[in-house]
């Protein structure tokens, strides 16, 4: 088992660009989570998903968009990056919600410049 | 407004000591609380979830307390080694509506384990 991979590991991006951030798990969880994590920050959720084609907002979803095709992976796509946007980006999943733990993967980290 | 507050930044001990995490939140009624260890450069990795119900949750040398009326998890590393330097991150775990939980973390507090 991979469990959850990401790619790539690291990016830079001028204003302006858009890129995708690649998530996928193979332990077939049906909750994946897409989050942000800013130095001295806590871990803050932008997009999260309860099952293929099911998708919705967490706290800091500005700027960003996700898609669900298949309950192994859950990209991320950055319109228009902004230097507001660098940052690590961590993508996790979940067997379920509520009393299950999250498996996080490596993240992706982000300057935009 | 909801926050969750971990007692320090940073925390330094010695080694074979043990060392206390403190998580404290307000304006949340959590149904559970996790706590997980991050190096850096890394993801986080799942240390113990504990239930509203529960007192006390155990594995191996670490241990977590959840005290609902004061609000606060307790994170206690007994024997500490340097291999337990990492941060360590406080979530919460609340009902979000339509059957989901939504987790939400602290910021963390970084432990040193000096030899």
């Amino acid at each position: 088992n991979a469990g959850v991979t990401q790619t790539p590991k690291f990016r830079i991006l001028k204003i302006g660009q858009s890129m995708t951030l690649q998530c996928a798990q193979d332990m077939n969880h049906n909750y994946m989570y897409w989050y942000r994590q800013d130095p001295g920050m806590g871990l803050k959720l932008i997009y999260y998903s309860v099952g293929a084609g099911i998708t919705d907002k967490g706290e800091v979803p500005n700027g960003y968009n996700v898609s669900r095709s298949t309950t192994e992976d859950f990209p991320l796509r950055l319109e228009l990056a902004a230097p507001s946007q660098t940052s690590v980006y961590f993508c996790a999943s979940s067997y379920s919600t509520g009393k299950n733990e999250q498996f996080f993967g490596p993240g992706t980290r982000l300057t935009v410049l | 407004s909801q926050k969750i507050e971990q007692n320090s930044e940073a925390l330094n001990i010695q080694e074979g000591k043990t060392a206390t995490l403190t998580c404290n939140y307000t304006n949340y009624s959590p149904a559970y609380l996790q706590w997980y260890r991050q190096d850096p450069g890394r993801g986080p990795v799942f240390l113990l979830l504990i239930r509203e119900n529960e007192k006390e949750k155990r594995k191996e040398r670490l241990k977590v307390t959840f005290d609902t009326t004061l609000k606060q998890s307790l994170f206690h590393i007994t024997a500490s080694q340097p291999a337990d330097s990492a941060t360590y991150l406080c979530a919460l775990n609340a009902y979000s509506g339509a059957g989901s939980y939504q987790l939400t973390f602290g910021k963390g507090t970084k432990l040193s384990v000096i030899p």
